[in-house]
């Protein structure tokens, strides 16, 4: 069974376009997170939710929106898709009481052209 | 504030050839810290952690521990394998629902 999954796993899109990305985790865990990784395979945080409620939104711009409709899942929404929007996404899930550890899905590699 | 400093890839060796990964931190109090791999094409996957200063984390023959006077955590393997060939991030993290802070990865290509 897929612990944390990701759709679609591969985007292309053209400038300009609105697209959605879908995480979901079967762990039962509180928390996700949204995780950036550019082309030199820097990872760096976006966003991340705790039962619902929005913990961290890092200083990305307002056209990222995640929507969380329930606590196993959490989804990116993108408007006005730019090229340097092109990366790796990844999603994560955690438990609090469980020792730190972040699941990873197996990331959406979002092309903007 | 907290940030993870590893040393540069790539790295290159040959099959059954020791690895050293480098791994210091900076942070206030004390992370737990963590390795974790990525095979090319795939996502992250947890290789081992350590919580406490002295822990020693181990997994499939990669072993890192938890040194708070140096503020390290090298991981090292002792014979690596063509398999091993992957990016390895060190990463901490403070407490539990708080964002992992990433190294930028370091590239093993391992040849037989």
């Amino acid at each position: 069974d897929t612990a944390v999954s990701q759709t679609p796993k591969y985007l292309v899109t053209q400038m300009g376009n609105d697209k959605s990305i879908k995480c979901e985790q079967n762990l039962g865990h509180d928390t996700m997170y949204w995780y950036k990784q550019d082309s030199k395979k820097f990872l760096k945080i976006m966003f991340s939710y705790n039962n619902k409620e929005l913990i961290i939104n890092e200083t990305v711009p307002n056209r990222f929106s995640p929507k969380s409709p329930d606590k196993a899942h959490l989804n990116l929404h993108i408007n006005s898709l730019e090229l340097g929007d092109s990366a790796v996404y990844f999603c994560a899930s955690s438990q609090e009481s469980r020792n730190h550890e972040q699941y990873f899905g197996p990331g959406t590699r979002l092309t903007v052209t | 504030g907290n940030s993870v400093t590893q040393m540069e890839g790539p790295v290159t060796l040959s099959e059954e050839a020791f690895l050293t990964i480098n791994c210091t931190y900076t942070a206030t109090g004390y992370p737990s810290l963590f390795w974790y791999v990525q095979y090319p094409g795939e996502g992250l996957q947890l290789l081992l952690k350590a919580t406490k200063a002295d822990d020693k984390g181990s997994n499939k023959g990669f072993e890192a521990t938890y040194r708070k006077e140096t503020t390290s955590f090298h991981l090292e393997k002792g014979s690596v394998q063509v398999s091993d060939s992957a990016v390895y991030f060190c990463a901490l993290v403070y407490q539990a629902g708080t964002a992992l802070i990433f190294g930028k990865g370091t590239t093993l290509s391992v040849s037989s």
